[in-house]
């Protein structure tokens, strides 16, 4: 079992939907990270969470650190949300651990 | 503000050869991150160095290596390389503060086909 899930693994949506990715994990942790990446291998870190909510543009990330989980929230999806997302978790050493990802199309 | 940077960009080379990578972090950042990404597989954890030491290493052979020069850049080598190594290698960078938590920034990776 991997020590952080992600689901759903694809997701195909249209544009303007209201899209939910879910990361579940195993491991205690100081940090979880969301990352998108682009086609090519471009990657940009979305959020930083420690605990609660934190929301940037159209995304919102949550964590509940009780119930080892985040959720990452796209509102009105665009096609050029289109990426993988990836969720880390960040453990003692700073070892990040990630997700297998969720690839996220949006068609117009 | 420059972000990572990584080169090169693409790197071919033939079994059993050696391949060197390189990463140069944001400006500030003392910590350098590298990760592998293999085809069809997630971000898998390779090596953290942090002022010229290596603080951590993820579970790979030996003949991974690399090392942190004083200006905090990065070398990534891979020796005797094999066809399972051709990856997407990926390089981030931090402040390195400890207990904080921080953020790793990471650069736009270099793409090692070993054929």
């Amino acid at each position: 079992k991997n020590e952080v899930e992600q689901s759903p693994q694809n997701l195909t949506a249209q544009e303007g939907e209201f899209i939910t990715i879910n990361c579940s994990y195993s491991v205690g942790i100081s940090a979880l990270h969301w990352l998108q990446q682009h086609p090519g291998g471009g990657i940009v870190s979305l959020f930083m969470l420690s605990s609660g909510k934190k929301k940037h543009g159209r995304l919102i990330a949550t964590i509940n650190i009780q119930e080892k989980h985040s959720s990452l929230h796209i509102t009105a999806s665009h096609p050029r949300d289109s990426a993988v997302y990836i969720c880390a978790v960040e453990e003692v050493g700073s070892r990040l651990t990630f997700g297998e990802g969720t690839q996220l199309t949006v068609n117009p | 503000e420059a972000g990572v940077t990584q080169s090169p960009t693409h790197l071919i080379k033939t079994r059993g050869q050696q391949a060197t990578l390189r990463c140069s972090p944001i400006s500030g950042h003392t910590s350098v991150y590298w990760y592998q990404q293999a085809l069809g597989l997630g971000l898998q954890f390779l090596l953290w160095y942090d002022e010229g030491e290596e603080r951590n290493r993820g579970n790979f052979p030996p003949r991974f290596s690399g090392r942190q020069f004083p200006n905090y850049s990065s070398e990534l080598n891979v020796n005797a390389l094999e066809l399972e190594d051709s990856a997407l290698y990926l390089c981030a960078s931090s402040t390195g503060q400890e207990p904080k938590v921080y953020e790793q920034y990471f650069g736009p990776g270099t793409r090692l086909t070993v054929t």
